[in-house]
């Protein structure tokens, strides 16, 4: 069955530290997305991308970045870790085109920085 | 400001109970709605997914509607179990091509045997 996987489940990482968690789809879907998670806020959008070589930010990008070298991964990169940046993080897939399809998540990342 | 609430944010209900969860967008000119499901320490689940076009949909126990005109959406839940405990998410892709989801906060339900 396809899915979609993140990769480490947990990470505990110091502040200034750079991050990089890993999602890899095998639905072959061309977007892809990242979320962060947090208690009082909900789910909020950090990037996504419509494909090869596309990237976009979303609502909370701020010291966030991604990369899209094919169509089944989307690694978000933490720059210079922050505690506000300790969240739980999820990876979502869905089909391209217009009027619509059902977005598939990933297990989400739990990111500790201490 | 576009942005999806959800009423109440937590429910506790005996088993056997029908219920309704709650909604609400700010901008009627949605592409779609979708609601999911989230057991604590996983993943979001996909349940239903409602075009803009559509009135309702049904899967089983769950039947979503739709009503762009009042910015509002309901989730029912028919012959509640033990098993249906969960937080409840509504999410909403808006119209003018943006692919990414807005997310209410969620409907945590409790079912009691």
């Amino acid at each position: 069955d396809a899915e979609i996987t993140q990769s480490p489940r947990h990470k505990i990482t110091e502040t200034g530290r750079q991050v990089t968690l890993a999602c890899h789809q095998t639905w072959n879907h061309n977007n892809m997305f990242w979320y962060r998670q947090d208690l009082g806020h909900g789910l909020r959008l950090i990037h996504y991308s419509y494909g090869v070589q596309d990237t976009n930010k979303g609502e909370v990008s701020d010291g966030y970045s991604v990369s899209r070298s094919n169509t089944e991964d989307l690694p978000l990169t933490l720059e210079s870790a922050a505690s506000s940046q300790t969240s739980v993080y999820f990876c979502a897939s869905s089909e391209s085109g217009t009027g619509g399809r059902s977005a598939f998540f990933g297990q989400g990342t739990r990111l500790t920085v201490v | 400001k576009q942005e999806v609430t959800q009423i109440p944010a937590a429910l506790s209900v005996p088993e056997g109970e029908n219920l309704v969860l709650n909604c609400s967008f700010t901008d009627s000119a949605i592409y779609n709605l979708q609601w999911f499901r989230q057991d604590p320490g996983k993943g979001l689940t996909s349940l239903l997914l409602i075009q803009s076009s559509q009135r309702e949909q049904t899967s089983g126990r769950l039947n979503a509607s739709l009503d762009k005109s009042s910015g509002r959406s309901t989730l029912y839940i028919a012959a509640s179990q033990p098993g249906d405990s969960a937080t409840y998410l509504c999410a909403v892709r808006w119209g003018g091509g943006a692919d990414g989801l807005t997310f209410g906060k969620g409907t945590h339900l409790i079912i009691q045997p």
